[in-house]
């Protein structure tokens, strides 16, 4: 398996406009994460799905923020409309997920992208 | 609120040495612990957990001591390598209100 797969790697776009970032997560796996990560705030958990659909979305800063995962193996996070401080690296995870209160399972995580809005 | 934190932002160690890397949680309710790795420009990759009614684990070179008294976790690299450099996050798990904690992170640096 080619492991969690993000796009694009890298997103440079100016304030005001509409940024989506996809995900692949590993096939099989039950779980998806959408994460940020700042210097200021560390790694922070935005959203995360279960069986496609959204479980705790209370990460998600606020409603120009937005995700879907339509299918098992795609998920998007879109920005809209972008602002500065959403400037970060957006991480997605996957996890396997299952009987997971009796064996904890890894989350595997994508290369991110690197958002900058000017 | 919980969080989960870390005492040393940045350890610099001699290559051969043993690191230690520590980690406070505030939560008493956590399921268990995961400590990563993340290496410049990469996603933070698993490295161990330890399971909350549980005080050590072992690893491949690592191992993870839970102190549930004093909420205090901490992360032991074997014989440091040039490899182990990167930032070292650990994470609190609370399954039954879906809740993961990540802390702000320790950089290590392994000196040649």
């Amino acid at each position: 398996d080619a492991g969690v797969i993000q796009s694009p790697r890298h997103e440079v776009t100016e304030m005001g406009q509409e940024v989506t970032l996809r995900c692949k997560p590993i096939s099989g796996h039950d779980y998806l994460f959408w994460y940020r990560q700042t210097m200021m705030r560390g790694l922070e958990l935005l959203i995360y799905f279960n069986n496609n659909v959204p479980i705790d979305d209370s990460g998600m800063p606020e409603d120009r923020f937005s995700a879907k995962m339509p299918n098992a193996s795609f998920s998007t996070l879109k920005i809209q409309p972008s602002e500065p401080r959403d400037s970060a690296v957006y991480f997605c995870a996957s996890e396997m997920g299952r009987d997971r209160f009796l064996s904890p399972d890894t989350q595997y995580f994508g290369p991110g992208t690197r958002l900058t809005v000017l | 609120g919980e969080s989960v934190g870390l005492h040393l932002p940045t350890l610099s160690v001699q290559e051969g040495d043993n690191s230690i890397i520590n980690c406070a949680y505030s939560n008493s309710a956590s399921d268990y612990f995961i400590w990563y790795k993340q290496e410049s420009g990469k996603g933070p990759q698993f490295i161990i957990d330890i399971r909350s009614n549980m005080d050590k684990r072992q690893g491949q070179r690592v191992t993870v001591l839970l102190n549930k008294t004093v909420k205090h976790l901490s992360l032991q690299i074997a014989a440091t390598q040039p490899g182990d450099s990167a930032v070292y996050f650990c994470a609190e798990v609370i399954y039954n209100f879906n809740k993961f904690y990540f802390g702000s992170g320790t950089k290590l640096n392994v000196k040649p």
